[in-house]
């Protein structure tokens, strides 16, 4: 079975500043597909960025990238410039490719990031 | 494009009591899937449905079931409620597509208490 690990439950960063959040998995799949969402305070959850597996390049949007590193099954996702709105936990997902599914989603157990002005 | 919504948003219910929670999808997005998040066990995939068909289901007992509408609504139902099934209920829906793996998107839970 696949596993999710975010190690740090809370974190906090000053704005403007960069921050890194770690997650690692456990899969024995060749092919998957990798998330991170945020989930700020109102309780929505939105996709902030996603990775294939099969996928060399890291995955950027905006300020958000991510160190896919596959051989060592990590997954972190640094935030550049921090903004307040960044305030929120964070959830590292891991997804099977879709084999007539697609939406049972593994979560991690989140980190907490606080940006501080 | 409306999101996805969930009815209601708070619900209080007792130890015995069932219910029964609501998912309005995105416009177009035929697959739904729910979510319990809870603090101690996180967030934990229940089961996923597609053209009213359950396709995918999580490690959860049977008092939890759901099923899909033909206009794509989903409910799910819990019965015989206990303490531990508090928790904020999650929606999420998809648009099936053609290889790879679409976004996710997700309503705003319903908040479900257990007294």
């Amino acid at each position: 079975a696949q596993t999710v690990t975010q190690s740090q439950p809370e974190m906090s960063v000053q704005e403007a500043e960069t921050v890194t959040l770690s997650c690692t998995y456990d899969t024995s799949e060749n092919n998957y597909y990798l998330f991170w969402y945020k989930q700020p305070p109102s309780r929505q959850m939105i996709l902030v960025i996603r990775q294939e597996a099969y996928k060399q390049q890291n995955a950027t949007e905006n300020r958000f990238s991510v160190n896919f590193q596959k051989a060592a099954k990590s997954f972190s996702l640094k935030i550049s410039d921090s903004q307040l709105g960044d305030t929120a936990m964070y959830f590292c997902a891991f997804m099977k490719p879709p084999g007539g599914s697609q939406g049972n989603l593994i979560f991690g157990k989140g980190t907490k990031l606080s940006v501080k002005p | 494009k409306a999101g996805v919504t969930q009815t209601p948003r708070y619900l209080i219910k007792t130890r015995g009591q069932q219910v029964t929670l609501s998912c309005s999808p995105i416009s177009g997005h035929r697959s739904v899937s729910w979510y319990q998040q809870t603090p101690g066990q996180g967030l934990q995939f229940l089961f996923e449905y597609f053209s009213e068909t359950q396709r995918n289901k999580g490690n959860f007992p049977g008092r939890f079931s759901g099923r899909q509408f033909s206009n794509s609504r989903s409910e799910m139902n819990v019965s015989t409620l206990e303490l531990g099934d508090s928790a904020l209920y999650l929606c999420a829906s998809s648009l099936e597509g053609v290889g790879g793996v679409n976004e996710q998107f997700f309503g705003p839970g319903t908040r479900l208490t257990v007294l």
